[in-house]
This record gives structure tokens, sequence and C-alpha cells, in this order.
């Protein structure tokens, strides 16, 4: 069955250094999203793309969060200078159509970024 | 500021029961309304999702919609302690990529 595939699964990084979470959306979707979970919290979205650019970014994502599709299958999130605050899972998700329409978004198993 | 509530719990329901699990949200402009089950530890998997007024029946679950009260609601039949999870709302305007905006979810637990 297809999946959308995150790396890392873990990483832990030093206050101030830049982070580059990767994921590999399911191949036929077209509609791409970031999402994030603070440890008991709510999940809460970052940003989604389409027809290779941004189509909604949500407050969280500001200046220091930047998204890429740099090739055919990769969908990227950097966070340019990471805070204490920034620690959480990061969630990829993909729809094949609008997933505000559908809500079929298929969720990545996330990727656990500890800011130290 | 788009708000969705939901009852943090804990929830325990006895196995075979009914569980009902609610929602409310702030946005009346929302057009579409899901329902997640995320499992400790794991990333949020669709359960259902409702457009339109009323229910909406998928097996043991039922998703119930009442959009003047502004309130979404999921009842499980006969609970199975594979039900135990965090059930998570969520609702968006419709159209484009729109971001899902999700409620903190509601714990819940199916005890044998």
């Amino acid at each position: 069955e297809p999946e959308v595939t995150q790396t890392p699964s873990h990483q832990v990084t030093q206050m101030g250094q830049e982070v580059i979470l990767r994921c590999v959306p399911i191949s036929n979707h077209l509609y791409f999203y970031w999402y994030r979970q603070i440890l008991g919290q709510k999940v809460e979205f970052l940003v989604s793309f389409y027809n290779n650019e941004i189509s909604e970014k949500s407050e969280i994502f500001d200046d220091q969060f930047s998204v890429e599709r740099p090739d055919g299958s990769n969908f990227t999130l950097k966070i340019r200078s990471t805070k204490l605050e920034d620690s959480a899972m990061y969630f990829c998700a993909s729809s094949e159509v609008s997933g505000g329409n559908t809500g079929e978004l298929f969720f990545g198993e996330g990727s656990r970024l500890t800011v130290l | 500021q788009k708000e969705v509530e939901q009852n943090s719990g804990p929830l325990s329901v006895p196995e075979g029961a009914i569980a009902s699990l609610n929602c409310t949200y702030s946005d009346r402009g929302s057009q579409s309304f899901f329902w997640y089950r995320q499992y400790s530890g794991k990333s949020p998997e669709l359960i259902m999702f409702i457009y339109s007024n009323g229910d909406k029946e998928d097996g043991r679950f039922t998703a119930q919609l009442n959009k003047a009260s502004q309130y979404v609601s999921l009842l499980i039949r006969d609970s199975q302690p594979s039900d135990s999870a965090t059930y998570l709302c969520a609702v968006n305007e419709g159209g484009g990529a729109d971001g899902l905006t999700f409620g903190k979810g509601t714990h819940l637990i199916i005890q044998p």
C-alpha cells in the first residue's frame, strides 16, 4: 500500500542550527502539507503546497520556515535557525485531491525534532 | 481565530458499549468536518468525513453534524479494546488546499 515516508524519524539539534526534514509523498498525490504536534498538544497546520507553490500557510509558518519540492518526489521543510519551542513531531501529509474537500490526508509517521 | 474544542478525557467505555465523542467549532464558515484516530506516538489516520447536516454511517462508526449548533460527534458502536486511542476532530472551510484545524483530541479507553 502506498505510504508517505519521512526522514529522519528523530533529529536532535542545537538551538540556532538549521534543520531539513524530508518527505516523500504518495506518488500520484498533488497536494502536500506539513503539520506539527508539540508533545501533548494538538496537531497544528503549518503549510500547504500545490503546483510547486505555497497555497496556504499558518501564523506559525514564519520566515524561519521554508518548503521546497526540489525534485519530482521529495518535499522538504527547512527550519533556518531552530528555537527550543520548535521541538515537536512534524508530520508530512499528502492528498490526491484537495485535502480540504475530502479530508483524505495521508500522514507520514512523523519526524521528531528535539532542539537543545 | 478558528477554534475546535473537544473534551480531552479520558473517556472510559466498557467493551461492547457505544462510545460518544463530541466536538464544537467556532468558524461558521467551516464546510468540511473530519474525525481522525491517533494512537500514542503515531500519526493521525482518517476515520470519517462529513459535509452535510445529519448522520453518516460507516461500519461501526457514525458521524453526526449539526451546523446550526456548530457541533460534530462521532459514535462508535460495539466498542473494542483496539478502539482505545485519541480521537481528533478537524474542520476546514473547504476548497483548495486548505489546512485543517484540529481539536486537541479526546482520549478514549475501552475497558475489556
